[in-house]
């Protein structure tokens, strides 16, 4: 049973454009959702993160849209920039072995 | 401040060897966490230990998968026989207890391949 769907699977924006990704849980006992970024051969560093008491939340060009009743959250990456290439996970923490949830990722390719 | 620490970054075996990956936790941080990561996949949980109780290991193969924390600071995962299936990224993670306990940091990983 996969908890956190996320979509889509890769992703290729231009620079300076709008990089939009979606992820929708289940559980609703879920109650901290953070963005994971990863580089090759790196570990997932974290980017962001909300808790469902909040429909948005801005760090820099970096926006978290979070909509409780539809159990759905996205990440949004204003002014996308080539160094923003990278793999990004949401992921959700709660529940009875409040463990984190990953999604699956998204590759994301931004062109010069 | 320094990261989590892993060693080793990369190792190359053959199956049905055993294989140690080790994990330095950042300091002051009380749980630390052993995640799988295939490729193209999200991490997934192994392990969970809080100081140096295993609180969470109901996803951890114990036939052939142990892991250890001594003294409630650094840690070992360690796989005997190692099987074609288990070349992955062994992740490892930690965090602090508190109102802060909820952001996990990342290591770079250990980067299995079995032959």
């Amino acid at each position: 049973q996969q908890q956190v769907k996320q979509s889509p699977q890769s992703l290729i924006v231009q620079k300076g454009g709008i990089s939009i990704i979606n992820c929708a849980y289940e559980n609703t006992a879920f109650d901290y959702f953070p963005w994971y970024q990863q580089f090759p051969g790196k570990g997932p560093a974290l980017l962001i993160a909300i808790r469902p008491d909040v429909s948005e939340k801005k760090e820099g060009r970096f926006t978290i849209s979070f909509n409780k009743s539809a159990k759905q959250f996205s990440l949004h990456i204003m002014d996308s920039q080539p160094g923003d290439s990278a793999t990004y996970f949401c992921a959700a923490l709660g529940g009875s072995n409040y463990k984190l949830t990953f999604g699956k990722g998204t590759l994301l390719t931004v062109n010069p | 401040e320094a990261g989590v620490v892993q060693s080793p970054r990369y190792k190359i075996i053959e199956k049905k060897q055993p294989v140690a990956f080790w994990c330095n936790p950042i300091s002051g941080h009380n749980t630390l966490y052993w995640y799988l990561q295939n490729l193209g996949q999200g991490p997934e949980l192994l392990i969970r230990y809080e100081n140096e109780e295993a609180v969470d290991d109901s996803q951890l193969p114990k036939d052939r998968f142990s892991a250890e924390r001594l003294k409630g600071v650094d840690s070992t995962l360690k796989i005997q026989p190692a099987e074609l299936g288990d070349s992955a990224v062994y992740l490892c993670a930690s965090s602090q207890a508190g109102v802060t306990a909820d952001t996990q940091y990342f290591g770079p990983g250990t980067r299995l391949t079995v032959l």
